[in-house]
């Protein structure tokens, strides 16, 4: 089975903090993706990688930056986090090639900042 | 306009009947569709995959895409109280950066 693992399930951080959200998945899938997650909202694309060391801004990038320095870990990072980035976050990955690939998700992470 | 619309709900089916999940997508470009079930406080998990014009079949579950209308749904048979949950449509282009953009969810409540 895949498994994409979400190290931190519950985090609380004060508000300035740098905070990192680490995800690793060990399918040896090219794309990993992070979004967030609130009430109404849906899920929000935050970031994804198609390859190591390779980024592209997703729908909501402000306020993060990310990392992908082996294939398998993607990590997201909050420079200086606020208030309003208390959220789930999701992290997620799937092969790139061919059509209709599953994008497998890990268990969340829950983040509150205050 | 969001690429992906859905409707949140809260939707209400009585046990054992249909429930339907519909979604629309304004990208064209969209090529593969996902429907994915998300628990209260869980990740979402993946229902079914659609990726040509037509119904998919599986189990009690049937997805119906719609090219020509932008249209996607869902549709629950002899639905159980273990399927209330939210339901997330999502669609991906294949060309280009493959991200995956979802709809806000539709709440589905099924009442014994």
């Amino acid at each position: 089975d895949v498994k994409v693992t979400q190290s931190s399930r519950y985090l609380v951080k004060r508000t300035g903090e740098k905070v990192f959200l680490e995800c690793v998945q060990d399918m040896d899938h090219e794309n990993m993706f992070w979004y967030r997650q609130d009430p109404g909202l849906g899920l929000r694309l935050i970031y994804f990688s198609y390859d190591v060391k390779m980024k592209e801004k997703g729908d909501i990038p402000e306020g993060y930056s990310v990392s992908r320095e082996k294939k398998e870990r993607f990590s997201l990072i909050l420079e200086s986090a606020s208030t309003n980035q208390t959220s789930m976050y999701l992290c997620a990955s799937s092969f790139s090639q061919g059509i209709g690939n599953t994008i497998y998700f890990g268990e969340g992470s829950w983040l509150t900042v205050v | 306009q969001k690429e992906v619309e859905q409707n949140s709900g809260p939707l209400s089916v009585p046990e054992g009947a249909i429930a339907s999940l519909n979604c629309t997508y304004s990208d064209r470009g969209s090529q593969s569709f996902f429907w994915y079930r998300q628990y209260s406080g869980k990740s979402p998990e993946l229902i079914m995959s659609i990726y040509s014009n037509g119904d998919k079949e599986d189990g009690r579950f049937t997805a119906q895409l719609n090219k020509a209308s932008q249209y996607v749904s869902l549709l629950i048979r002899d639905s159980q109280p273990s399927d209330s949950a939210t339901y997330l449509c999502a669609g991906i282009r294949l060309q280009g950066a493959q991200k995956l953009v979802f709809g806000q969810g539709t709440r589905l409540t099924i009442n014994p």
